[in-house]
């Protein structure tokens, strides 16, 4: 299993509806994640951070599955600014002085259609 | 408060020629590291800082080499510049180990070489 997988898409979805992406990862002492949204051209940006078994932020909710190694996140009723890649990111092993080795995965791409 | 800055945005470099890219960042941070991304692949790390004065290499270290002489810039250098260096290099910036905190990127700076 790669270190953190996820589904390129792109996923079309119309504007209002509620869409989920799923991220594996294969490091099973993880304890922490993210999501980060990056828009076209632009840097990544943190959307959320998991740390238990989920958060919530407004139309935006992330789950954490450890028994099967998979974060996932939920948009509801999506708007046109929603349409970006979103990178999952996954913690690996601790390093030396302080240093955290961490995944990203190659984003999935959404494109919310009018 | 600006951030994390890059300079330069853009570059084009013939192969074989040299360059620095500067990240500076504003928010006292400890941590600052250096990725590529390339299509259909997630961000890698280049090199690493925990530190003013303390580099590390990180997964794609080959053909850069970097400097933290003051705790605000991190600078990232190609001694010759090849082809497959053709990528987008965001700088991060982080105010503990990445595992548990938000990165910071700056804007992204687009290098091709020809």
């Amino acid at each position: 299993r790669k270190e953190v997988e996820q589904d390129p898409g792109p996923f079309n979805v119309p504007e209002g509806a509620t869409v989920a992406f799923n991220c594996t990862y294969s490091n099973s002492a993880s304890q922490s994640f993210f999501w980060y949204r990056q828009d076209c051209r632009k840097e990544p940006k943190l959307l959320m951070s998991v740390y238990s078994s989920g958060n919530e932020d407004g139309r935006f909710t992330a789950q954490l599955n450890r028994a099967s190694q998979y974060i996932s996140l939920l948009i509801r009723d999506s708007k046109l600014s929603d349409s970006a890649t979103y990178l999952c990111v996954v913690p690996g092993a601790e390093g030396s002085g302080g240093y955290q080795k961490v995944t990203f995965g190659t984003g999935t791409k959404l494109q919310v259609i009018p | 408060n600006a951030g994390v800055t890059q300079t330069p945005k853009f570059r084009v470099l013939k192969t074989g020629q040299s360059m620095t890219l500067l990240c500076a960042q504003d928010m006292n941070h400890e941590y600052m590291y250096w990725y590529r991304q390339d299509p259909g692949m997630g961000l890698r790390l280049i090199h690493y800082s925990v530190g003013e004065g303390t580099t590390a290499k990180g997964e794609v270290p080959d053909g850069y080499n970097v400097s933290r002489l003051k705790k605000q810039n991190f600078l990232l250098g190609l001694e010759s510049a090849a082809p497959s260096q053709t990528s987008v290099y965001f700088c991060a910036s982080i105010s503990g180990p990445s595992g548990y905190y938000e990165q910071y990127f700056g804007p992204g700076t687009r290098l091709t070489v020809t």
